[in-house]
């Protein structure tokens, strides 16, 4: 069955430093998202993504966030400049419209972890 | 504004009873619903999603979820919980248009007993 898959499942990184987070969604969806879960908070909804643009961004999306899809099956999340509060689990998901509605399918996730 | 409210924060059952979790949105519109599931140090997977039709959905591992409108709920059901339910259940509403955001509630963690 096909899945979302991200890379690393771990990243530590010190404050400050440039970070990219690594999707892979599934194969024929076209919209992509990120989500961010701080420990022993709520999912959070970061950004949407379709057609190379973002479709959707939340406050938390600010400047220091940005997406990409640099090829054909890659989908990343670069936070240029982290903090100490951008220590979380990012989940990636992916979509296609099903029964007229879309279901988002999520990756394992990667846990960032600043110091 | 669009919230999910999962007023219980941990349940625990025993193994073999049933189990209720529940979940209440805030929405301005017909609202899309979804359970999703997330064992430890796993991602989160979809359980059962309500778009229309039929306001009582079946979704896999023998879960089910029944939409009430008057109510604002749609909480999630399993007449028998086994050892492995153990997780933390989210009620999430949105996703109507494409590239629409997923709000998600605080999540119900579920402990089984033997």
């Amino acid at each position: 069955e096909p899945e979302v898959t991200q890379t690393p499942s771990h990243q530590v990184t010190q404050m400050g430093q440039e970070v990219i987070l690594r999707c892979v969604p599934i194969s024929n969806h076209l919209y992509f998202y990120w989500y961010r879960q701080i420990l022993g908070q709520k999912v959070e909804f970061l950004v949407s993504f379709y057609n190379n643009e973002i479709s959707e961004k939340s406050e938390i999306f600010d400047d220091q966030f940005s997406v990409e899809r640099p090829d054909g099956s890659n989908f990343t999340l670069k936070i240029r400049s982290t903090k100490l509060e951008d220590s979380a689990m990012y989940f990636c998901a992916s979509s296609h419209q099903s029964s007229g509605g879309y279901e988002q399918y999520f990756g394992p996730g990667t846990r960032l972890t600043v110091t | 504004a669009q919230s999910v409210t999962q007023p219980d924060i941990h349940i625990t059952v025993s193994e073999g009873a049933s189990l209720e979790l529940r979940c209440n949105y805030s929405y301005g519109a017909t609202p899309y619903l979804f359970w999703y599931v997330q064992s430890p140090g796993q991602g989160l997977q979809l359980l059962l999603k309500y778009f229309s039709g039929d306001t009582l959905v079946q979704g896999i591992k023998g879960f089910e979820a029944e939409f009430k409108r008057s109510q604002s709920s749609f909480n999630l059901r399993k007449p028998s919980v086994h050892w492995s339910d153990a997780a933390e259940y989210f009620c999430a509403v949105g996703g109507r248009s494409q590239g629409g955001k997923l709000i998600f509630g605080q999540g119900t963690e579920l402990s089984v007993k033997p």
